[in-house]
């Protein structure tokens, strides 16, 4: 079975632009969650979905939103970025509906921001 | 909300020596896992353990979950097992992850 992926790999931008990420989970999983990671922060969650429906979101301003599709693919798109947005963006899935299993990651998108 | 707090922060070994990593975490969980981060940042499942005890070749892992604890245990340590561990307890729909142990494991 396929792992998640994540599209792209790298991305630089400037400030002012925005940018969209993809995420494709695991084959049958309908759970998937977004989180950033810097070095001062550490590993913070985003936004949850699950069957195209957000379930939770984190402490981030409105400029960072997502989407799920029927396909169980997700997006996230940050707009206005920011220098404080380099970060690495990872998304993980999962199959159950109530977060009791194990949450698998991708190998990230790395967005620096000049 | 949870708070997870992982120790030590910093961990140097020699190569062939064992290692105990802890995860305090602040109320009941029924998601625990511990993750291995690779030099690319990709987050590695090494356990899923919200309570009991597991083993999967040189790693094992306790999870106390009435005293609100996990243990990472590495043995016969390696330099491939360098990286930063995290640790991760579920709240809701999302997970909340420690600050991490770096382990450097020198040959």
């Amino acid at each position: 079975k396929a792992g998640v992926t994540q599209t792209p790999r790298y991305l630089i931008k400037t400030r002012g632009q925005q940018v969209t990420l993809s995420c494709s989970p695991i084959s049958g999983h309908r759970s998937v969650s977004w989180y950033q990671q810097t070095p001062g922060q550490g590993l913070q969650f985003l936004f949850e979905y699950f069957s195209e429906t957000q379930r939770n979101k984190g402490n981030f301003p409105g400029r960072f939103s997502g989407r799920q599709f029927s396909n169980s693919r997700s997006e996230m798109n940050v707009s206005t970025l920011e220098l404080g947005d380099s970060a690495l963006y990872l998304c993980a899935s999962g199959s159950l509906q109530t977060y009791t299993d194990t949450q698998y990651f991708g190998p990230g998108t790395r967005l620096t921001v000049l | 909300g949870i708070q997870v707090e992982q120790s030590p922060p910093d961990l140097i070994l020699q190569e062939g020596a064992n290692s105990t990593l802890r995860c305090n975490f602040s109320d009941s969980v029924n998601n625990l896992q511990w993750f291995h981060q690779n030099p690319w940042g990709q987050l590695i499942n090494l356990f899923y353990i919200p309570s009991g005890t597991k083993q999967n070749g040189r790693l094992s892992a306790t999870t106390v979950a009435t005293e609100r604890y996990s243990l990472l245990y590495i043995s016969s340590s390696q330099t491939t097992d360098s990286g930063v561990y995290f640790c991760a307890v579920a709240e809701g729909n999302k997970l909340v992850f420690g600050a991490g142990t770096i382990l450097r494991v020198k040959s």
